[in-house]
């Protein structure tokens, strides 16, 4: 069965930095490309970020380009999100997810994790 | 890449069909024929129930089927059951490994 497990959100304040983790299990983690989805408040999803299998292709949305690493450490099964210059439009639910062979859908998530960016 | 356009809710007695549209550009929904949709209910994790426009994945009931029209996609929910009630949000591919969702749809099962 497959299960992606987030955690690292929290309170930050605004200009701070946060990394999450999302753990994965019941697939092998190594062959699957990974992305982050994020949903504010009261609105719809938002695609974040995706890295390939071997963490040779990654990409960004224009919103959080320059500001987000995100990589991932095959070793441990575990995907990252590294959050640097957060903004109050940075709140939001950030949702791991797997993307199938083809890496045009995501076809597992976890159950997220919140990040509220506050002062 | 602006988000795609669902209507806010939907609602529907137990055993009717329901359809909820996703309406995007022809950039993303009306390019490729890769539009996914997602049951949400809410603490929980988002559920894949339709890709690639009309396709199913394991285990999902048939009751759920996708459909595409030039730039409007639409999932239609047939015999619909109080456990259907949920948020449902559509998603295209939108080239160069980008991705763009709608604002999602409340189902209400009356």
């Amino acid at each position: 069965e497959v299960q992606l497990v987030e955690s690292g959100g929290g309170l930050v304040q605004p200009g701070g930095s946060l990394r999450l983790s999302c753990v994965a299990s019941g697939f092998t983690f190594s062959s699957y490309t990974m992305s982050w989805v994020r949903q504010a408040p009261g609105k719809g999803p938002e695609w974040v970020s995706t890295i390939s299998g071997s963490g040779g292709n990654i990409y960004y949305a224009d919103s959080v380009k320059g500001r987000f690493t995100i990589s991932r450490d095959n070793s441990k099964n575990t995907l990252y999100l590294q959050m640097n210059s957060l903004r109050a439009e940075d709140t939001a639910v950030y949702y791991c997810a797997k993307c199938p062979l083809a890496a045009t859908v995501f076809d597992y998530w976890g159950q997220g994790t919140l990040v509220t960016v506050s002062s | 890449q602006s988000a795609l356009t669902q209507p806010a809710s939907v609602s529907g007695s137990p055993g009717q069909s329901i359809t909820i549209s996703c309406t995007g550009t022809s950039s993303d929904v009306g390019s490729y024929n890769l539009v996914s949709w997602f049951q949400h209910h809410p603490g929980k994790a988002p559920k894949l129930m339709i890709y690639e426009g009309s396709k199913r994945p394991s285990g999902i009931s048939n009751r759920f089927s996708g459909s595409k029209s030039g730039n409007t996609a639409s999932l239609t929910i047939s015999g619909l059951q109080a456990e259907d009630e949920a948020d449902y949000y559509c998603c295209s591919y939108a080239g160069s490994s980008t991705f763009v969702f709608g604002g999602g749809t409340k189902l209400t099962v009356l």
